[in-house]
């Protein structure tokens, strides 16, 4: 499986400030996808990244909030804008490749806002 | 109602014991599904696929019944270290288009 990095591994953050999270990949993927984990619950998908055009959004996000940037096959960045305490979340990017439909996650980033 | 469904627990039972969970899916279009393990402040780790047929990987045995849309993971001889969070999930369109339960704990005692 793929080795995958995110930085931060956490952060606090000020209310109305914007955070931006990495993503790296040893290896192209085909398919990166950003889910978010607020405490006590399960995940959901907030968009897939693809790679040289924009991200496909799930209901109830949308790129104002949550802009998405895939220059390559290897590397995504997720950026929370305007936080909000409500953004207080562990945000976990995935990959996976075509041809199989297996998704392995990163290590994930633990967001306080205050 | 939720795409995918679990009993969230917590199950507490004793080392040795065998435990089995059931999920359950509303979207007759899922193509394929799985379980991951989560343990507590880690990412999820896919535990194992699930197949029509039934498939098994040690003391891990997973079922899909497609007519009653559930999937079931049954884990014997339990060991201390299978104490995490289940998930279920389902994925269908490709993968464009993946759906997580919401996690069954378990807590294996000595």
């Amino acid at each position: 499986s793929a080795v995958i990095s995110q930085k931060p591994s956490r952060d606090i953050c000020q209310r109305g400030t914007s955070l931006t999270i990495q993503c790296q990949v040893d290896s192209q993927v085909t398919m990166m996808f950003w889910y978010r984990q607020q405490p006590g619950q399960s995940l959901t998908l907030i968009a897939t990244a693809n790679q040289g055009s924009e991200a496909t959004y799930e209901s109830g996000f949308v790129i104002d909030k949550f802009p998405i940037s895939r220059p390559n096959l290897t590397f995504s960045t997720l950026t929370v804008s305007n936080m909000s305490p409500e953004d207080s979340s562990i945000y976990l990017c995935s990959v996976g490749s075509s041809g199989t439909d297996t998704q392995y996650f990163g290590p994930g980033t633990r967001l306080t806002v205050l | 109602r939720k795409e995918v469904e679990q009993d969230p627990g917590p199950f507490n039972v004793p080392e040795g014991a065998t435990v089995a969970f059931n999920c359950t899916y509303s979207n007759s279009a899922s193509q394929s599904f799985f379980w991951y393990r989560q343990d507590c402040r880690k990412e999820p780790k896919l535990l194992m696929s699930v197949y029509s047929s039934g498939n098994e990987d040690g003391r891990f045995t997973a079922q899909l019944n497609r007519a009653s849309q559930y999937i079931s993971l049954l884990i014997r001889d339990s060991k201390l270290s299978d104490s995490a969070t289940y998930l279920c999930v389902s994925l269908y369109s490709s993968a464009s288009k993946i759906i997580f339960g919401s996690g069954t704990r378990l807590s294996i005692r000595p």
